[in-house]
């Protein structure tokens, strides 16, 4: 158990409004990740973080912002939700101390449905 | 472009019917590849990791093994509770520090009783 939560596990919104996915890490890792699924896309990476107010873009960020302002929180946010982003969001972490550098830990997941 | 391509989509099995799963990739310098278990509901769990052609790691009913283009995880009799998704990853050189995953689509896999 690498101690991830996501909040919330799930929700459904109408199109237009914000939308805050909340990632929180129990053990301090430097890097967090966040991750869409989607049937046919498999997981892809939307931002990730290297440390506090360090964050860079993934390969499908546009319409995402993140946030880190503790070690432990890694926020995503939706400032408009569309219908294209409904889907299943994982939050992940790697392990700093791991020298297996693709090991990631993944939370449950957030599914959020944008009607 | 890294990309990363799993086959068969799906696969139905009975218990004891050994078989495998093929993962094709294309990235600019491989640093690892990577196989990932993933049950319904839940996160996807770390299984293997694979540096070289030629490597081979081992885990009870699975093994996975890599060449130059393409990965494959064999899965030796079977049982049940090896039915989940098997997503397959590659990280190029290129990635830096955040050493980024590309993930194929998935293979789901049925084993039935």
């Amino acid at each position: 158990d690498a101690g991830i939560t996501q909040s919330p596990r799930h929700k459904v919104t109408e199109t237009g409004t914000p939308v805050t996915l909340r990632c929180h890490q129990t053990e301090n890792h430097r890097y967090m990740y966040w991750y869409r699924q989607d049937p046919g896309h498999g997981l892809r990476l939307i931002h990730y973080s290297y440390g506090v107010k360090d964050t860079d873009k993934g390969e499908v960020s546009d319409g995402y912002s993140v946030s880190r302002s503790k070690t432990e929180d890694f926020l995503l946010t939706l400032e408009s939700a569309t219908s294209s982003q409904t889907s299943v969001y994982f939050c992940a972490i790697r392990p700093g101390t791991s020298g297996n550098t693709g090991e990631l830990f993944f939370g449950e997941g957030s599914r959020l449905t944008v009607l | 472009e890294d990309q990363v391509t799993q086959s068969p989509e799906a696969l139905r099995l009975q218990e004891g019917e050994s078989s495998s799963l093929n993962c094709s990739y294309t990235v600019s310098g491989l640093r690892g590849l990577f196989w990932y278990r993933q049950d319904p509901g839940k996160g996807p769990e770390f299984l293997f990791t694979l540096y070289s052609a030629g490597e081979e790691k081992e885990k009870e009913r699975l093994k996975a093994t890599l060449t130059k283009k393409e990965s494959f995880l064999h899965i030796t009799a079977p049982k049940p509770e090896d039915s989940a998704t098997y997503l397959c990853a590659v990280q190029a050189i290129s990635s830096g520090s955040a050493r980024q995953l590309t993930f194929g689509s998935g293979t789901q896999l049925t084993v039935l009783p």
